[in-house]
């Protein structure tokens, strides 16, 4: 019931194209989904987040949409860049007690020039 | 405002040795949290520390345990290191006041256990 689902694991995707990434969980405690940045070498990098009041979040080219019922929730990254190649992790956190994530296992995304 | 910053980046280690990491908050937060990323893996909570106290743990041994100090700055330390310690080990710093809004990662540390 920890668990977050992700998929897909790696994707390749077009300049200019639109990169999806899904993730789901079981947890209905989880109030607030992060999505997070990983290039190589380097730390996790807070993306954008959401938390389940609302449905849709857009910040510039990046998107998460939310399904409260469905217990799912993706990133949308419009008008991809090959700057955008990079690991994406969402994550889940229940906002009591200890402010742990749990996280999803990663999509590796390749943006295409 | 300065960022979260980990020491060692790279370490190589024997199985059965300690090793110790440290983490320098970013300014203004009081909370640290480690994380453990295998290879090709999310990260992995291993614990939080909030005003020098233990403030949750993940599934992760007795022989992983840390500090914070009154700068907020922590370290992890491993004992009787195993073969598949080898990850990359995050630092993460938040304000707890704020919840875990403003979540800042480190660039890790990289040990490998050989």
């Amino acid at each position: 019931q920890q668990q977050v689902k992700q998929s897909p694991q790696s994707l390749i995707v077009q300049k200019g194209g639109i990169s999806i990434i899904n993730c789901a969980y079981e947890n209905t405690a989880f109030d607030y989904f992060p999505w997070y940045q990983q290039f190589p070498g380097k730390g996790p990098a807070l993306l954008i987040a959401i938390r389940p009041d609302v449905s849709e979040k857009k910040e510039g080219r990046f998107t998460i949409s939310f399904n409260k019922s469905a217990k799912q929730f993706s990133l949308h990254i419009m008008d991809s860049q090959p700057g955008d190649s990079a690991t994406y992790f969402c994550a889940a956190s229940a906002g009591t007690g200890t402010y742990k994530y749990i996280f999803g296992t990663g999509t590796r995304l390749k943006v295409l020039a | 405002e300065t960022g979260v910053t980990q020491s060692p980046t790279h370490l190589i280690k024997t199985r059965g040795q300690q090793v110790t990491l440290r983490c320098s908050s970013q300014s203004g937060h009081n909370t640290v949290s480690w994380y453990q990323q295998a290879l090709g893996q999310g990260p992995q909570f291993i614990f939080q520390y909030y005003r020098e106290e233990e403030n949750g743990r993940g599934n992760f041994p007795p022989r992983f345990s840390g500090l914070q100090f009154p700068n907020y700055s922590s370290e992890l330390n491993v004992n009787a290191l195993e073969l598949d310690d080898s990850a990359l080990y995050l630092c993460a710093s938040s304000s707890k006041r704020q919840g875990i809004d403003g979540y800042t990662f480190g660039s890790g540390t990289r040990l490998t256990v050989v």
